[in-house]
């Protein structure tokens, strides 16, 4: 089965970028999606089509996509986006999500 | 705005089945939209279960997609005239107890864009 692969967990300071990658085979020729899930909150979608933000997320979410890695971006991370944040990928008519990434923001 | 809300036994018996359901307001569940069922184990990722597509014709059971790791065990279903939609899972074991969410999705590329806050069914003998 196919499986989208994520660190565990990442730690920056605000203001800085953060970056949080997304692994799968050939994930390039799929679409990719992110959501933030703040805690005890419902996810969000922030990403969709590899790097379209829907409307009411911020500019400083951003997203790119190679061969076999998606990643997402958060330029100047603010403490707000101290979250989870998961990637998801469509496997033909399955959907499959990343483990998730917890962001500290300290 | 689309709103959703799930709504079941919080307390399913070991064995037994689970049953959930979504009730969508401020807008109509036969719109060709992906109607989905994703959960999350306690302090754990997402994991989804599956997602319905109906455009309201009657006798049409819709589109339906299932994880196949649940496949066997899992249904879920659309009530157009109630404007809810349905998830039951049988044969449920302690791994089945999981934060439940409904959440609302244009299909591929698009993601799901609208969730429910998710409701907490726990099996237990």
């Amino acid at each position: 089965s196919y499986e989208l692969t994520q660190p565990t967990s990442v730690s920056v300071s605000p203001g800085q970028t953060t970056t949080i990658t997304c692994s799968g085979d050939k994930l390039g020729d799929k679409y990719t999606c992110w959501y933030q899930q703040r805690p005890g909150q419902s996810p969000v979608l922030v990403i969709y089509q590899d790097s379209k933000r829907p409307s009411g997320i911020p500019e400083r979410f951003s997203a790119s996509i190679s061969a076999d890695t998606a990643t997402l971006t958060i330029t100047g991370t603010q403490t707000m986006d101290e979250a989870d944040y998961y990637c998801q990928a469509w496997d033909s008519s399955t959907v499959i999500f990343g483990g998730g990434t917890k962001l500290t923001v300290l | 705005q689309v709103q959703l809300q799930e709504s079941g036994p919080g307390l399913v018996k070991t064995s037994g089945t689970l049953s959930l359901s979504c009730a969508v307001s401020g807008g109509s569940i036969a719109s060709n939209k992906w109607w989905s069922w994703v959960r999350q184990t306690p302090g754990k990722g997402l994991e989804w279960i599956g997602e319905i597509s109906h455009d309201g014709r009657v006798w049409h059971s819709g589109r339906i997609n299932y994880n196949p790791s649940l496949k066997g065990r899992v249904t879920i279903s659309i009530d157009n005239s109630k404007n809810q939609f349905s998830l039951t899972l049988t044969s449920v074991t302690a791994a089945d107890t999981a934060v439940y969410y409904c959440s609302r999705g244009s299909g591929k590329p698009f993601g799901y864009d609208n969730w429910g806050q998710g409701t907490l069914v726990t099996v237990s003998s």
